[in-house]
């Protein structure tokens, strides 16, 4: 069974960065997208970006400035990192599996980042 | 980038069909997804490739496409489809996700 987890610091302060890892199980993570979205309490959906199995990543235009998304293949993981956080940048963040011409089909359970002093 | 028009909210009666409609601003290049959030869950894919229906999703669930719009319908609702409803698809810019619907079951 495709299982995703997210894990990292649930609270991070402004200015610095935030950093996610996203562990795999059940799944290889060779032949697909792999994307990071996060919901900001109450709100919609917003698509971060995304990495394939080689390294290859897409960013959403108003985040691109401040985000970067790695793979590991050996560990099953992929990762996030946002830097020079602000308030706006506390979120439910999610990974999944997916993204550009595919469906994300299999999301991890979220994790809550909270930017604060 | 291409923006995806959600109607902010549906309500229906159980037993009714739901229809929440998706609007793109340009035609689209890329296959539209629904997702089903409830309230403190992760979204679940319930529509891929418009119309395509992933295993474990009920059959009163089905999706359609006419020109730049495309609906998810919910038929015969119960009161476990209560929840928010995203609509994605893509285009040279990346992901883009709808501004949600939330489904509220009378």
């Amino acid at each position: 069974q495709i299982q995703l987890q997210e894990s990292g610091p649930g609270l991070v302060k402004p200015s610095e960065t935030l950093s996610l890892t996203c562990t795999l199980s059940g799944v290889s993570i060779t032949h697909y997208y792999w994307s990071w979205i996060r919901q900001s309490p109450g709100k919609g959906l917003e698509w971060v970006g995304y990495v394939d199995d080689s390294g290859i990543t897409k960013y959403n235009v108003a985040l691109r400035s401040r985000v970067f998304i790695s793979v590991d293949t050996s560990k099953s993981q992929f990762s996030l990192n946002v830097n020079s956080v602000t308030a706006a940048d506390t979120a439910m963040y999610f990974c999944a599996r997916g993204g550009g011409p595919a469906a994300l089909d299999h999301w991890g359970q979220g994790t809550l980042v909270t930017v604060s002093s | 980038s291409s923006e995806l028009i959600q109607p902010p909210s549906v309500s229906v009666s159980p037993g009714q069909t739901a229809r929440i409609t998706c609007s793109a601003d340009s035609l689209p290049n890329q296959y539209t997804s629904w997702y089903r959030q409830r309230p403190g869950q992760a979204p679940v894919l319930v529509i891929y490739k418009d119309t395509e229906r992933p295993s474990g999703i009920p059959e009163r669930f089905s999706g359609s496409t006419s020109g730049t719009t495309v609906t998810l319908t919910i038929s015969g609702v119960q009161a476990e489809d209560e929840a928010d409803y995203y609509c994605q698809s893509a285009d040279s810019s990346g992901v883009v996700f709808g501004g949600g619907t939330k489904l509220t079951v009378l």
